[in-house]
């Protein structure tokens, strides 16, 4: 069984740039969560795909956004990066309404 | 306004003692409490969780309590060894949400 994977592991952007995270789901699940972690916080809600619509979002601008593909692999973009988006950006998968299995995190830096 | 507390930032236990990390909340409607493992340079794995028609739920070396009165979960991990040492996030759901709402975290140190 294959655990949930990110990608890339580590991205540098300078301010206003857009950047695309991904991130493949375990086998089994249709649902994929994005969560951001600054540091010393506990992970914070950005939304939920759940085939391929989106499921629930969080407290967070509609420069985020995402994408669930029919493989259930997603995407989460990030348009006009702003310091404050310095990060470790977690996906985690799971069925619907069940735990989640989080993925090792991207860790972004925004200059 | 946070709905998950830790209040405890770190922990420090002696191997094979009792390790008992603490969380409240505040939001009456969440019925679904996961604990999480975290290393450092990993997603944060999951350990246990607990629906909220249970006060107890075990799993080998891990135990969590509910008091829902008290709006107070608990994990115990007995006993506890080094490689335990990671941050425990605890993390809390209401039926009809898509969301996990996580505490900050506590720092569990087992020292040998």
């Amino acid at each position: 069984e294959t655990g949930v994977t990110q990608s890339p592991t580590h991205l540098i952007k300078t301010r206003g740039q857009q950047v695309t995270l991904r991130c493949s789901s375990q086998s089994g699940h249709n649902t994929v969560s994005w969560y951001q972690q600054a540091l010393g916080q506990g992970p914070q809600f950005i939304f939920q795909y759940y085939r391929e619509e989106e499921n629930g979002r969080g407290n967070f601008p509609p420069r985020f956004s995402g994408l669930q593909f029919p493989n259930y692999s997603s995407e989460l973009n990030v348009n006009a990066l702003e310091l404050d988006d310095s990060a470790l950006y977690l996906c985690a998968s799971s069925a619907l309404g069940t735990a989640q299995y989080f993925g090792p995190g991207t860790r972004l830096t925004v200059l | 306004d946070q709905q998950v507390k830790q209040n405890s930032p770190s922990l420090s236990v002696q191997e094979g003692r009792i390790s008992i990390l603490n969380c409240d909340y505040t939001n009456s409607m969440f019925d679904y409490f996961l604990w999480y493992k975290k290393y450092p340079a990993e997603g944060p794995t999951f350990l246990i969780s607990i629906s909220s028609i249970k006060d107890k739920n075990e799993d080998g070396r891990f135990t969590v309590f509910l008091n829902k009165s008290a709006k107070h979960l608990s994990l115990h991990i007995v006993p506890s060894q080094p490689g335990d040492s990671a941050v425990y996030f605890c993390a809390a759901k209401v039926n009809y949400g898509q969301n996990f709402v996580f505490g900050p975290g506590t720092r569990l140190s087992v020292l040998p």
